[in-house]
């Protein structure tokens, strides 16, 4: 099983800051990384597929990159909007493994 | 709307069955691949289960393995996971998701429901 360990767990940000989330896998992944967005009692949404590209509708201060065992999140100019918890995801083999979540807070 | 709505959540005894369904609209139910994943309360995101788009195909997770049998009625738009011999740690809401691209088996999920909360208690 594919092991994926975000940093940080936990972040208290002011908007209009830049954020950045790292996801590192156990092995390599290829470009098979994809994000997601949960709010509380929300369901989560996708951001990002295949390591950089953003999903429909999703707001372009959202971006990923990286390759092999090595990801990241970036979101620019954060808004109040964006607390939630962020999410990792690789769909490179089965099973399927998310990372433990990286909840960000607005200050 | 396109959109998949869990229910069949409840109360169930250890050791005790439920069954699940996903009930989907608003896009070709029978062109996607599907998955079960679910969040423990205050937990990250589970794989559990998933069925290729003809229904040929499934897979499972070791911890729920011999205990769910995930299924698909195309013809009735609805995806179902069968949990038996419940225990506390299958304790979850349980979201279906669809994979985002028409025929893959893997890949992102695009579509997710708002979940099921299952509770495993005496």
């Amino acid at each position: 099983e594919i092991v994926l360990t975000q940093s940080p767990d936990f972040q208290s940000v002011t908007p209009k800051e830049k954020v950045t989330i790292t996801c590192r896998a156990s092995q390599s992944i290829g470009g098979s990384l994809h994000w997601y967005q949960q709010k509380p009692d929300q369901s989560p949404k996708l951001l990002i597929k295949y390591t950089s590209q953003s999903f429909s509708g999703v707001p372009s201060r959202f971006s990923g990159s990286g390759s092999g065992t090595d990801f990241t999140l970036t979101i620019n100019s954060l808004e109040a909007e964006d607390a939630a918890t962020y999410y990792c995801h690789q769909s490179s083999s089965l099973p399927h493994t998310f990372g433990q979540g990286t909840k960000l807070e607005i200050k | 709307e396109v959109q998949l709505v869990e229910s069949g959540g409840g109360l169930v005894q250890p050791g005790g069955s439920l069954r699940l369904s996903c009930a989907a609209s608003g896009f070709t139910f029978s062109s996607y691949a599907m998955y079960w994943v679910r969040q423990a309360p205050g937990k990250g995101l589970e794989y559990v289960s998933v069925i290729s788009s003809n229904g040929g195909s499934t897979y499972y997770a070791n911890s729920v393995k011999g205990r769910f049998t995930i299924s698909r009625d195309n013809s009735k738009n609805t995806l179902y996971l069968q949990m038996g011999s419940l225990r506390a740690e299958d304790m979850a809401v349980y979201y279906c998701a669809r994979v985002g691209i028409v025929g893959a088996t893997t890949g992102y999920f695009d579509l997710w429901g708002r979940g099921t909360l299952v509770t495993v208690s005496s």
